[in-house]
């Protein structure tokens, strides 16, 4: 079955404007969580959905929103763009929540913010 | 989230020698653990898993020690091969997310 899918792959912005991310889950996992990826900072939760509900966030400001959508696709939007925002942003999809489940990674969307 | 500047810790190995990426966990109350595997321009891989009431979990060439008394999680490869050459990281669940290591680059040397 096909995996995670996150579009775009690639993605340059200016400071100031705004993006919006997307991520198709692998059919049948209803959670998906995202994730910021930079070489300074590793890997970093920005948040979970699950059945069209933010079940749990990180700790990143406002400006960091997103969605699912009622076929467990989802999309994060980064508002007023910074250039510490420039990092590999990657999705990951479950088939439920909670301990012991696994989860499965996109290959992500490299945000340039020039 | 942890952090660790821009460099990380680097672990060079011998093609066909053993390797053991060691990852120290923070939440002792954390029961599911992972080890993820990142190649270059790729989001991060599943290997192989470990729950809590488990010490030892063997897979095809891997094996994932937990040790709970001092928060420590190991992966070892065996017969490591250039295609072992990643970026690993270890996951652990609190019960909300999952909490990633900064992760070990394993370099194999010809």
């Amino acid at each position: 079955k096909a995996g995670v899918t996150q579009t775009p792959r690639y993605l340059i912005k200016t400071r100031g404007q705004q993006v919006t991310l997307s991520c198709s889950p692998i059919s049948g996992h209803r959670s998906v969580s995202w994730y910021q990826q930079t070489p300074g900072q590793g890997l970093q939760f920005l948040f979970e959905y699950f059945s069209e509900t933010q079940r749990n966030k990180g700790n990143f400001p406002g400006r960091f929103s997103g969605r699912q959508f009622s076929n467990s696709r989802s999309e994060m939007n980064v508002s007023t763009l910074e250039l510490g925002d420039s990092a590999l942003y990657l999705c990951a999809s479950s088939l439920a929540r909670g301990h012991g489940t696994e989860a499965f990674f996109g290959q992500g969307t490299r945000l340039t913010v020039v | 989230g942890e952090s660790v500047g821009l460099h990380l810790p680097t672990l060079s190995v011998q093609e066909g020698d053993n390797s053991i990426i060691n990852c120290a966990y923070s939440n002792s109350a954390s029961d599911y653990f992972i080890w993820y595997k990142q190649e270059s321009g790729k989001g991060p891989q599943f290997i192989i898993d470990i729950r809590s009431n488990m010490d030892k979990r063997q897979g095809q060439r891997v094996t994932v020690l937990l040790n709970k008394t001092v928060k420590h999680l190991s992966l070892q490869i065996a017969a490591t091969q250039p295609g072992d050459s990643a970026v690993y990281f270890c996951a652990e669940n609190n019960g909300q997310n999952f909490v990633f290591g900064p992760g070990t680059r394993l370099s194999v040397l010809p």
